[in-house]
């Protein structure tokens, strides 16, 4: 079945601690992305990929990692994670064909930063 | 960058209605408009798009209108049913930004029966 599968879906944690949100997709997609989704704001794009080794960043970049060693995966890093950074945060992927085309969404993880 | 401006924020409508939701772009280099649904705690969901070259476009109930030049597309939804409640998310993007897809903030839209 082809999906976006991110990991974890619900995750509580403490201010500074580390943590990695992983995105993997079996759809041999180029373009990644990774939005995060707060009330009233929609999605607002952090980093994206168009390629491996590619990455980019979007809107709302501060305080996140992102690398892109193979074309399945596409973590999502917090360094040092802070209470504005509690969203719920969605990991996408698209078939980049030199235009844009349907985003596949990940289920979406909750992250809740105390 | 981009900016997407999305009108109303909420719309509530009678079962059978018609909804219409507006979306404004600011760069006039934007050439693919989807549009896409989220149910109640899933993820966002493409449900039609439109590309520059083509000022409407219909599947079933759905239908996207494009103006270029005064650059707002527009979604609507006829025979309006229950399950059609949802947030509903425009977005633009712009081929020479890499594929920017900005979104415009979400409209939530419930039907009554």
């Amino acid at each position: 079945e082809a999906q976006v599968t991110q990991n974890p879906r619900y995750l509580i944690t403490v201010t500074g601690k580390k943590l990695t949100v992983t995105c993997s997709q079996n759809m041999n997609h180029e373009y990644m992305s990774w939005y995060r989704q707060d009330p009233g704001l929609g999605l607002r794009q952090i980093y994206y990929s168009m390629n491996v080794e590619v990455t980019d960043k979007g809107d709302v970049p501060e305080g996140y990692k992102v690398s892109r060693k193979e074309k399945r995966n596409f973590p999502l890093i917090l360094e040092s994670p802070s209470p504005n950074q509690t969203s719920l945060y969605f990991c996408a992927s698209s078939l980049w064909q030199g235009f844009a085309g349907e985003l596949f969404f990940g289920e979406g993880s909750r992250l809740t930063v105390l | 960058g981009e900016n997407v401006e999305q009108h109303p924020s909420t719309l509530s409508v009678q079962e059978g209605d018609s909804a219409v939701i507006k979306c404004t772009y600011s760069d006039s280099a934007s050439n693919y408009f989807p549009w896409y649904k989220q149910e109640l705690g899933k993820r966002p969901q493409l449900i039609i798009d439109i590309r520059s070259n083509v000022g409407e476009k219909k599947d079933q109930r759905i239908a996207v209108t494009l103006n270029k030049t005064a650059k707002h597309f527009s979604l609507h939804i006829t025979e309006t049913q229950p399950e059609d409640s949802a947030v509903y998310f425009c977005a633009a993007s712009t081929l020479f930004s890499g594929y920017a897809l900005n979104f415009g903030k979400g409209t939530s839209l419930l039907v009554t029966p």
